[in-house]
């Protein structure tokens, strides 16, 4: 199946920085990517829907803002969180779909915290 | 809007014995139906999916899922659980109408293997 890579996938940062994550589709290419996160026990929660060449679209309750979303290429996305608190911890899993858009292929997932 | 649900948080069987994980769906028309498998700090792994015609998919590491329309389930099964089975597992919903379409998942099933 398709492959679908993130980096980094554990990063540590203080309170009131910025990280940058980024996911990558490595052998097809993805003009929509989407970005999840999942905190402890729970589900996977939609936060963006990333195109390529155009703004990304945010779900309801999440801050554009906070979660700048950059779809550089057809094979990358990258999500930054600006500054970043501790409720900001959690982890961020990023899918692309194949060309058919009938299913997606999810990256192994990046544990942020934030200290 | 379209929605899962699985009622079974946790889940604990013995090594060798048969396995069923319940999923409920809520959606207009017949969705596209998945069963996810995540090991802790991992992402996601695609078991099984259905889309149309035979409604016993089978997937891998043994598993397979039947998708019932009178009963909105799509309950995912294994006649032999191994203790490498021991994961959390999603169910999710997809929408056929077209497109890129956005997957989602239910609060997942914690499975745990007993000796």
């Amino acid at each position: 199946g398709a492959v679908v890579s993130q980096h980094p996938s554990r990063v540590i940062c203080k309170s009131g920085t910025s990280v940058k994550i980024e996911c990558r589709s490595l052998d097809f290419q993805a003009t929509t990517m989407f970005w999840y996160r999942q905190f402890p026990k729970q589900s996977l929660m939609l936060m963006a829907t990333s195109n390529e060449g155009s703004k990304a679209t945010y779900e309801q309750g999440v801050e554009k803002d906070k979660f700048l979303i950059n779809h550089a290429s057809l094979t990358l996305s990258t999500l930054t969180v600006t500054s970043a608190h501790p409720e900001d911890s959690s982890f961020y899993i990023c899918s692309a779909p194949t060309g058919g858009g009938n299913e997606q292929f999810f990256g192994p997932g990046t544990r942020l915290t934030v200290l | 809007a379209q929605s899962v649900t699985q009622p079974d948080i946790h889940i604990t069987v013995s090594e060798g014995a048969s396995l069923e994980l319940r999923c409920n769906y809520s959606y207009g028309a017949t969705p596209y139906l998945f069963w996810y498998v995540q090991s802790p700090g991992q992402g996601l792994q695609l078991l099984l999916k259905y889309f149309s015609g035979d409604t016993l998919v089978q997937g891998i590491k043994g598993f397979e899922a039947e998708f019932k329309r009178s009963q909105s389930s799509f309950n995912l099964r294994k006649p032999s659980v191994h203790w490498s089975d021991a994961a959390e597992y999603f169910c999710a919903v997809g929408n056929p109408s077209g497109g890129y379409q956005k997957v989602t998942f239910g609060i997942g099933t914690k499975l745990q293997v007993i000796p």
